[in-house]
C-alpha cells in the first residue's frame, strides 16, 4: 500500500461531458503528479501540483486541468469528454523537497467515455 | 522532447530462467532513469533508479540494471525468475531533478511454473 488513495475506482462518462478524478496523496508528500494511461501504453505525465500550482505541464489540451488543496490532495478535471480520453488515470505523490525520484502511485481511477 | 522505448511488448519464461529487458531513451542531458513494476492487481511501484555513480544498480527482489551512458540504455536483469516476478515492468527517464517522469509502453513478463 502506498497510502495514495484515488477515487472513484471506475467510471462511465459519455462524449462532452465533464469528470471530475479525486487524490488523496500520502501522508508527508506535498507533490502530485497525474498521468494518463490509455490500454497497452506507459503512464503518460499530464501535470504536477506543488504548493497548490501547476508545476509542469505534458502534452494535454487546456480542457485537462487540476486543483491541489492545502491538504496537498488534488483532482483532474476534464471537460468536453472525447472517446479517446478513456484510459486509466493515475495519481502519484511525491516530496519535492527531498526528491528521491520515487513516485508513489494510487491505484488508478478507469474512465470509459462512450 | 524525451522518448523511452522497451524492446519487448510480451516475454514468457520458465522459473530459474535468466530475464533481460531492454529499455533505450533520448534525451541528450543528464537523466535520472528507473524502472517501475505493476504486479498484477496492484498499483506502480519502483523496482531501482539510477541517479549517479556506479552504472550497475540493485533493486528490490533480486532485480539490477546497468545504465550504459554510450548507448542510452537502461537494461533490466535478473538472473533466476521466479513465479511470482510476472508483472508489467515499465523503464522511465527525466531530466535530472526534473518533474515529468517520461514511461516507455511496458513489457509484460509472465513467467511459468
Amino acid at each position: 500500500e502506498t497510502g495514495v488513495t484515488q477515487s472513484p475506482t471506475h467510471l462511465i462518462k459519455t462524449r462532452g461531458q465533464q469528470v471530475t478524478l479525486r487524490c488523496s496523496s500520502q501522508s508527508g508528500h506535498n507533490t502530485v503528479s497525474w498521468y494518463q494511461q490509455a490500454l497497452g501504453q506507459g503512464p503518460q505525465f499530464i501535470f504536477q501540483y506543488y504548493r497548490e500550482e501547476e508545476n509542469g505541464r505534458g502534452n494535454f489540451p487546456p480542457r485537462f486541468s487540476g486543483l491541489q488543496f492545502p491538504n496537498y490532495s488534488s483532482e483532474l478535471n476534464v471537460n468536453a469528454l472525447e472517446l479517446d480520453d478513456s484510459a486509466l488515470y493515475l495519481c502519484a505523490s511525491s516530496r519535492k523537497d527531498r526528491d528521491t525520484g520515487e513516485l508513489f502511485f494510487g491505484e488508478g481511477s478507469r474512465l470509459t467515455v462512450l | 522532447a524525451q522518448s523511452v522505448s522497451q524492446h519487448n511488448h510480451h516475454v514468457i519464461l520458465s522459473e530459474a530462467a535468466s530475464l533481460e529487458l531492454g529499455c533505450n531513451y533520448s534525451y541528450g542531458g543528464t537523466v535520472n532513469l528507473f524502472w517501475y513494476v505493476q504486479y498484477p492487481g496492484q498499483h506502480l511501484q519502483l523496482l531501482l533508479k539510477y541517479f549517479s555513480g556506479d552504472p550497475l544498480v540493485k533493486g528490490i527482489k533480486g532485480f539490477e540494471a546497468e545504465f550504459i551512458k554510450s548507448k542510452f540504455s537502461f537494461n533490466l536483469r535478473k538472473p533466476s525468475v521466479q513465479w511470482s516476478d510476472t508483472a508489467e515492468y515499465f523503464c522511465a527517464v527525466r531530466k535530472a531533478a526534473g518533474n515529468k517522469l517520461t514511461f516507455g509502453g511496458g513489457t509484460r513478463v509472465l513467467v511459468k511454473p
